[in-house]
Parts: C-alpha cells; sequence; structure tokens
C-alpha cells in the first residue's frame, strides 16, 4: 500500500500566521489518465472530515481561498495564508491513485 | 442539500457481526459511489471499501475475507456487514460521497465488546 508521510505532525500557529503542512508520497501518485488523486481534509474536533482540496490544488464547494494546495509526483504541500480560529483541528492527506485509498497520519493544528 | 447519515448498533459482541447502514439523500446512489472509512480513537482514517455507482464493490485486502457491501437504490441506502469482529474494530465508521469524499455522514460509533 502508498505509504503518505505527513509532517509535522504537530503545527502551532498563532491566528493570522501563515503556515504549511508536507505530504510526502512512497510512489509517484501521477495517475495513468494525467490526474493526480491527492486530497486534503481537515476533520476539526468531535467531527467528522471535511474535504479542503481535491485532485492536488482545486479548492473545493465553500472551502475559503487561504487554503492552496500544491505540488506533484510524491510531494505535495497545503498552506494556509493567515491561520483563523475555525482551521483547527487535523489535517489529513488521502491518495486514491492506487488502490487502497490511504491516508496520512495527520497534522494537528493548535493554537500557540 | 447533499446528507448521508450512518446508523447501527453502538455495542457489538466479540465474534459477532457489524451491520451499518449509510442513508443517504440530495443525491442518487446510481450517479455517485459510496465509501466506508473506519477510524479508531484519536487515530487516522482508514479506507474499507466502496460501493461505486454501477454496483460493483471495491475492498481493502485487509478487509476482503470478512468485509461485505451491498446497497438498495431504492431507499437510497449502502450497507456494511464485517463478520468476526474484534476489540481491534472498536472504532467510528463513516460513509463518504464520491470520488472525492465531498460530503462525510456524523460517522457511527461501534464499541466490540462482551
Amino acid at each position: 500500500d502508498v505509504v503518505l508521510t505527513q509532517t509535522p505532525s504537530i503545527l502551532s500557529a498563532t491566528i493570522g500566521q501563515s503556515v504549511s503542512i508536507s505530504c510526502r508520497s512512497s510512489q509517484s501518485l501521477l495517475d495513468s489518465d494525467g490526474n493526480t488523486y491527492l486530497y486534503w481534509f481537515l476533520q476539526r474536533p468531535g467531527q467528522s472530515p471535511q474535504r479542503l482540496i481535491y485532485l492536488v490544488s482545486n479548492l473545493g464547494s465553500g472551502v475559503p481561498n487561504r487554503f492552496s494546495g500544491s505540488g506533484s509526483g510524491t510531494d505535495f504541500t497545503l498552506k494556509i495564508s493567515g491561520v483563523e480560529a475555525e482551521d483547527l483541528g487535523v489535517y489529513y492527506c488521502m491518495q486514491a491513485t492506487h488502490a487502497p485509498n490511504t491516508f496520512g497520519a495527520g497534522t494537528k493544528l493548535e493554537l500557540k | 442539500q447533499v446528507q448521508l447519515k450512518e446508523s447501527g448498533p453502538g455495542l457489538v459482541q466479540p465474534s459477532q457481526t457489524l451491520s451499518l447502514t449509510c442513508t443517504v439523500s440530495g443525491f442518487s446512489l446510481t450517479s455517485y459511489s459510496v465509501h466506508w472509512v473506519r477510524q479508531h480513537s484519536g487515530k487516522s482514517l482508514e479506507w474499507m471499501g466502496r460501493m461505486w455507482s454501477d454496483g460493483d464493490t471495491s475492498y481493502n485486502s485487509a478487509f476482503t475475507s470478512r468485509l461485505s457491501i451491498s446497497r438498495d437504490t431504492s431507499k437510497s441506502q449502502v450497507f456494511l456487514k464485517m463478520n468476526s469482529l474484534q476489540t481491534e474494530d472498536t472504532g467510528t465508521y463513516y460513509c463518504a460521497r464520491g470520488s472525492g469524499m465531498d460530503a462525510w455522514g456524523q460517522g457511527a460509533s461501534v464499541t466490540v465488546s462482551s
């Protein structure tokens, strides 16, 4: 199975600070159809995960544009440009290029 | 609007079978796939399997021998059945819509204990 390694595991930030989370894959996530099936999710405390980013860099419906995704191949990044209080929680990357879908271990974003 | 809701027993005895239902609204099961994802308390997410829009299924090989996913399109429901439950199957089970998992249910908490 594809292993996704997220760093850091814990991220302390102040409100308004810009932060980045890395997701590194054990295999290239570029599919033979030309798409890269890499997604980002946020799970707020006590809630279900919600999708933020799809296909590396596409913002999900209703997701604030302070979130952005980038990367290719095996290295991907989620950036939050100006953390807000509602952004706190655990962020997961997920790949769906190679069966089975796999998730990273998560990055917990907390207030400094 | 799009909604998914998991339901099922909160407590299951070891060695017994878990049966969960995902009831969806706001979209058709013949147009979107539905995934099942598990989360152990405080841990990451684990993909279990998928009901495709055409009725086909895919499973994580970690569960293949004891997991079954089915559906009733007339009732907009997707079912998960997993047998031979052990204490390590305790967790929260989610269903999620589509290839991009753009909508999730609130989760069903399952405890495996005697």
